[in-house]
This record gives structure tokens, C-alpha cells and sequence, in this order.
């Protein structure tokens, strides 16, 4: 079984400030690490994930996270914020291998940008 | 990427009816599909995970008999809420995942009212 845990429930932060909205997870084996945004009253789109090879992965609009396995940690960052980027973020695992395997969400990180 | 089309997209009903959500698969084999529940301002929490042509798989404290789940076809996947109740009223999601579980396709999503 695996768990993630988004501690922020909600991050103010300032138009153009740098950002981190940090996820840990647990598990017992290996897994995918996944990031969703969800904007007002839609679904949830990709963001970025790690699935093996380099530890850094980003997204075309300026995030990136880290997978950092000692700690068991996929925290999303980017240097600059912008009032679009305001949303609700959810870090998610899942494990490998062969089976459909369900994912599991953390309960989600409230971005909001202010001018 | 596979296209999971889920409708509707936000239902109301009034208490005591039946609703159904229906997710198709476009141009995938979706022997596997995952629903979830999100309240409001909370994550996204497994129901079931229902596989093609057998039960489906109820996640503890989800009754099996209000949350009926039929997944007849590769390309169809259906979640019924029977004699429906104000505290039903939810965002109801429908995933599913590559073989390899790099990917999650999304449903919509459908947006539940119960009055």
C-alpha cells in the first residue's frame, strides 16, 4: 500500500515569488510519482512525473520537481509564480509492473498567486 | 494519449433516484478502470476498481450495493448510485492506466447534486 501526504494544505505567495509545494510519500515498493493540477470546476491534467532516469523532471510552463528517494520526497517548485498558476495541486503514486494499478492522491496543495 | 470520455458532466437529481455515470475508453482497451470520489475542497479518494467482465473491487466503507459498478466491455465502464442522498453529492471520477502504469487517462469527471 502506499500513502502521500501534502502538508500545505494552502500556500499564499506573492505574483512573480518563487513556490514550493512539497509531497512525501510512503511505500513499499518502488513507484511512479505523478503531479495534477486542477483548476476551478475542471478535471485534473498532468503536470509532470518521474518514472526512472534523471531525478529532476519539468513541465513546459515552468515547474519542476525533484525526486529525491533517500528522503521519499517529489516536491513541485518554480522560480516565479503567475496569477494563472493558481490551482489546486495534487502530488500522486502509483506502484510499477505489470496490472493496473490504481493511483493514490495526496490531499491536494492550494495554490494562490496574488498580485 | 487514450481519450476517456465520461458523461454527463454534472447531473442533479432528487433524493431517492438513480444516477448513472457512464466512462468510455475512445481508442484504448481499458480492461481496468479506476472511480474515485472527491468532496469538496479534498482529494480524490478510491471507490472501486472495476475490471472487464468480472466484480468489481469495492474499497472499504464504499457499499457495493449503492455504488453498483458494470464494466461489460473493454470500452465501457458504468457507475451507478442508487436511491441517491444529499451526502452522495460528489465529483465522481473514472481513470485508467497503460499497461505499464506510466500513464493515467482521465474521465471528465461528473459532478453530482443531489436535492
Amino acid at each position: 500500500a502506499q500513502s502521500v501526504t501534502q502538508l500545505d494544505s494552502q500556500v499564499p505567495v506573492f505574483e512573480e515569488a518563487p513556490v514550493e509545494l512539497r509531497c512525501n510519500y510512503s511505500s513499499s515498493v518502488s513507484v511512479y510519482l505523478f503531479w495534477y493540477v486542477q483548476y476551478p470546476n475542471q478535471g485534473l491534467q498532468l503536470l509532470l512525473k518521474y518514472l526512472s532516469g534523471s531525478t529532476l523532471v519539468k513541465s513546459i510552463n515552468g515547474f519542476e520537481a525533484e525526486f529525491n528517494k533517500s528522503q521519499t520526497s517529489f516536491h513541485l517548485r518554480k522560480p516565479s509564480v503567475h496569477i494563472s498558476d493558481t490551482a489546486e495541486y495534487f502530488c500522486a503514486v502509483s506502484g510499477l509492473g505489470t496490472g493496473r494499478r490504481a493511483l493514490t492522491f495526496g490531499s491536494g496543495t492550494r495554490l494562490q498567486v496574488q498580485p | 494519449g487514450a481519450v476517456v470520455s465520461q458523461h454527463p458532466s454534472w447531473v442533479i437529481c432528487k433524493s431517492g433516484t438513480s444516477v448513472k455515470i457512464e466512462c468510455r475508453s475512445l481508442d484504448f482497451q481499458a480492461t481496468t478502470m479506476f472511480w474515485y470520489r472527491q468532496f469538496p475542497k479534498q482529494s480524490l479518494m478510491l471507490m472501486a476498481t472495476s475490471n472487464e467482465g468480472s466484480k468489481a473491487t469495492y474499497e472499504q466503507g464504499v457499499e457495493k450495493d449503492k455504488f453498483l459498478i458494470n464494466h461489460a466491455s473493454l470500452t465501457l465502464s458504468t457507475l451507478t448510485v442508487t436511491s441517491a442522498h444529499p451526502e452522495d453529492s460528489s465529483f465522481y471520477i473514472c481513470i485508467t492506466r497503460g499497461v505499464r502504469n506510466t500513464e493515467a487517462f482521465f474521465g471528465q469527471g461528473t459532478r453530482l447534486t443531489v436535492v
